[in-house]
């Protein structure tokens, strides 16, 4: 049971435009949503994340929103660069277990 | 460099065959995670262990097993391999038993022939 849908599979975006990534949950129990960032070769490395108790965190040219009520929450990036094409996972995790989307391939051109 | 080891790089075996993927988390780090990642599944969790002592189980397979040694480093064993065993394993640690951030390392890619 996929308990993090994540979309869209791939994006592509021009330099300087903005990326958008949506991810929803199921499991109301989920209190830590990271997102992960992955370039080919490499392995994951945490970029951001936000618990429950806000509705927006920004680090950054990257911004998580939350919105608990429609338990969705997604990824943006402002200014998007050629350097920011990866995997994005998004991910929600309980006390035991994260639990990753199946990811986004982002490609940022010129 | 997250500081998170994994061996080997790659590794390609046949089918039925049995291998040992070996992961050293950071120092420091009690927690390590194994998951699994292959292009329509994305990343798969598969087990955690806790200072020696399992603590989570996922989608792990019965053919699969893991365990954390006293010096914290782990191993996955994954035995009787089928073709759709080849994928990226990783290994994943942190500081405490409670999910958190996650440092990875770079992957054991498997290849069953």
């Amino acid at each position: 049971q996929q308990q993090v849908k994540q979309s869209p599979q791939s994006l592509i975006v021009q330099k300087g435009g903005i990326s958008i990534i949506n991810c929803a949950y199921e499991n109301t129990a989920f209190d830590y949503f990271p997102w992960y960032q992955q370039f080919p070769g490499k392995g994951p490395a945490l970029l951001i994340a936000i618990r429950p108790d806000v509705s927006e965190k920004k680090e950054g040219r990257f911004t998580i929103s939350f919105n608990k009520s429609a338990k969705q929450f997604s990824l943006h990036i402002m200014d998007s660069q050629p350097g920011d094409s990866a995997t994005y996972f998004c991910a929600a995790s309980t006390a035991s277990k994260l639990t990753f989307g199946t990811g986004t391939r982002l490609q940022v051109t010129l | 460099d997250s500081g998170v080891t994994q061996t080997p790089k790659h590794l390609i075996t046949a089918t039925g065959q049995r291998v040992t993927l070996r992961c050293s988390p950071r120092s420091g780090d009690l927690s390590v995670y194994w998951y699994q990642q292959s292009l329509d599944q994305g990343l798969q969790f598969l087990i955690q262990y806790y200072n020696g002592e399992e603590r989570a189980k996922g989608n792990i397979l019965e053919r699969f097993s893991a365990q954390q040694f006293p010096d914290l480093h782990s191993e996955l064993n994954l035995s009787s391999l089928e073709l759709g065993d080849s994928a990226l394993y990783f290994c994943a640690s942190s500081v405490l038993s409670v999910d958190g951030e996650l440092f990875f390392g770079e992957g054991s890619r498997l290849t069953v022939l």
